[in-house]
């Protein structure tokens, strides 16, 4: 199975802290990226990390790379209660054209 | 531009009857996939349309799943009949390119429950 895993599968932190997430695949992609979903909507697509990049900044989000050790993080800064909901990263591994995602982390802010 | 429109949001079934979905894709957008989330699962993939051609449908779980994309437009995925562990949401995305770097549009999804 190529599905990725994510840990922690769900955190809980109080508004201003820092968010990090991790999530580790089995086989080698073209880019990985993370969704957030907030209850009962849609996926929203956050960031995209190609296979020859570590490191990518988007506002208030950090995510990190290691193919070594085919490991992604996603690092959120400075929460806040709007950032609760659910966090999933997905591969877009070579050979097929489709995201395999992992099972989320259930991030909660409190205030 | 508008976004991936999915559409119910909701629907409950019983066990044995049909259900239709509907996506409506981001339009020019070539390529369109379904997914889905069972419960307490990962989010999987069921298949992927270029336009009207099915290019994978290596997740499509058997056949009681029927998925068209008539036209190139909207697509249908339809569940007959349907079974308990059919219960989900199911998500709709599309994309311009074929691998597209900026990201996957994903709808709302729709919740299906079969009773």
């Amino acid at each position: 199975s190529q599905q990725g895993e994510e840990d922690p599968q769900a955190l809980s932190i109080q508004e201003g802290e820092n968010a990090t997430m991790n999530c580790s695949y089995k086989t080698s992609i073209n880019n990985l990226q993370w969704y957030r979903q907030n209850s009962g909507r849609g996926l929203v697509h956050l960031i995209l990390i190609r296979s020859n990049e570590r490191e990518k900044h988007s506002g208030r989000l950090r995510v990190t790379l290691d193919t070594s050790k085919k490991s992604s993080s996603l690092l959120i800064t400075a929460s806040r209660a709007a950032d609760t909901a659910s966090y999933f990263c997905a591969t877009d591994f070579q050979g097929a054209q489709k995201l395999v995602f992992g099972q989320g982390t259930r991030l909660t802010i409190n205030p | 531009e508008a976004g991936v429109t999915q559409f119910p949001s909701h629907s409950v079934i019983e066990k044995g009857q049909t259900v239709t979905l509907r996506c409506d894709p981001i339009s020019g957008h070539d390529n369109l996939y379904w997914y889905r989330r069972v419960m307490g699962k990962e989010i999987k993939f069921l298949l992927h349309f270029v336009k009207e051609s099915k290019q994978d449908e290596s997740g499509m779980p058997n056949n009681r799943f029927l998925a068209e994309r008539t036209g190139g437009t909207y697509s249908t995925l339809k569940v007959q009949p349907a079974e308990l562990e059919d219960s989900g949401v199911y998500f709709c995305a599309s994309s311009e390119f074929d691998r597209d770097l900026r990201g996957y549009t994903f709808g709302s999804g729709t919740r299906l429950t079969v009773v």
